[in-house]
């Protein structure tokens, strides 16, 4: 088993939806889980933390369910800039860090 | 400005000549680390380094080397570069532990 697993989309979406992407992990002793945005050919850029039970910055909800080992980005009212690929990054034991292969989202007019 | 600074930005090379990409972190961080990003398989990680002059094998390690002599460079050597590293690098830097990673703006590389 993968130590991080997204769903790999694509996720089609029209403006002003709400859309959520799940990333299932591995390892139960992981204390922080990161979701990051990249974009097409750029570099991962930090979009939101978890270190509890979730997180909400605007329009972006990170969730963390630790039974059932998984967290989720929510996205509501979505708009095109919001297209992009998100990355699931689960740091591990021995100092590394386990990334999802990412979710790829497209908002359309 | 905080930032991880990745040169080149682009890289055209031929088969087994020696290249080397460097990466300049200046946030004082202890943990850096460089990952290849190829369609399909994601990030994976090549190197990694704790600190200054400790270096540690990622999961795709082979035909790469780093070192480590000062804590905010941690440059990525191709003694002898093939086709089959053409790919986008990033380098990245943390404090480590439960802190995020701070990407670099990458380097494509293409071996011919």
């Amino acid at each position: 088993r993968k130590e991080v697993e997204q769903d790999p989309g694509p996720f089609n979406v029209p403006e002003g939806a709400t859309v959520a992407f799940n990333c299932t992990y591995s390892n139960s002793a992981s204390q922080s889980f990161f979701w990051y945005r990249q974009d097409c050919r750029k570099e991962p850029k930090l979009l939101m933390s978890v270190y509890s039970s979730g997180n909400e910055d605007g329009r972006f909800t990170a969730q963390l369910n630790r039974a059932s080992q998984y967290i989720s980005l929510l996205i509501r009212d979505s708009k095109l800039s919001d297209s992009a690929t998100y990355l699931c990054v689960v740091p591990g034991t021995g100092n590394q860090f386990y990334f999802g292969t990412g979710t790829s989202l497209t908002v359309i007019p | 400005e905080a930032q991880v600074t990745q040169n080149p930005r682009y890289l055209i090379t031929v088969t087994g000549k020696k290249l080397t990409v460097t990466c300049s972190q200046n946030m004082n961080h202890e943990y850096m680390s460089w990952y290849r990003q190829d369609p399909g398989l994601g990030l994976r990680q090549i190197y990694y380094s704790m600190n200054v002059e400790v270096t540690d094998k990622g999961d795709v390690p082979e035909g790469y080397k780093v070192s480590r002599k000062e804590k905010r460079n941690f440059p990525l050597i191709l003694e002898s570069p093939s086709p089959n590293q053409t790919s986008l690098y990033f380098c990245a830097s943390s404090f480590g532990g439960s802190s995020p990673l701070h990407f670099g703006n990458g380097t494509r590389l293409t071996v011919t």
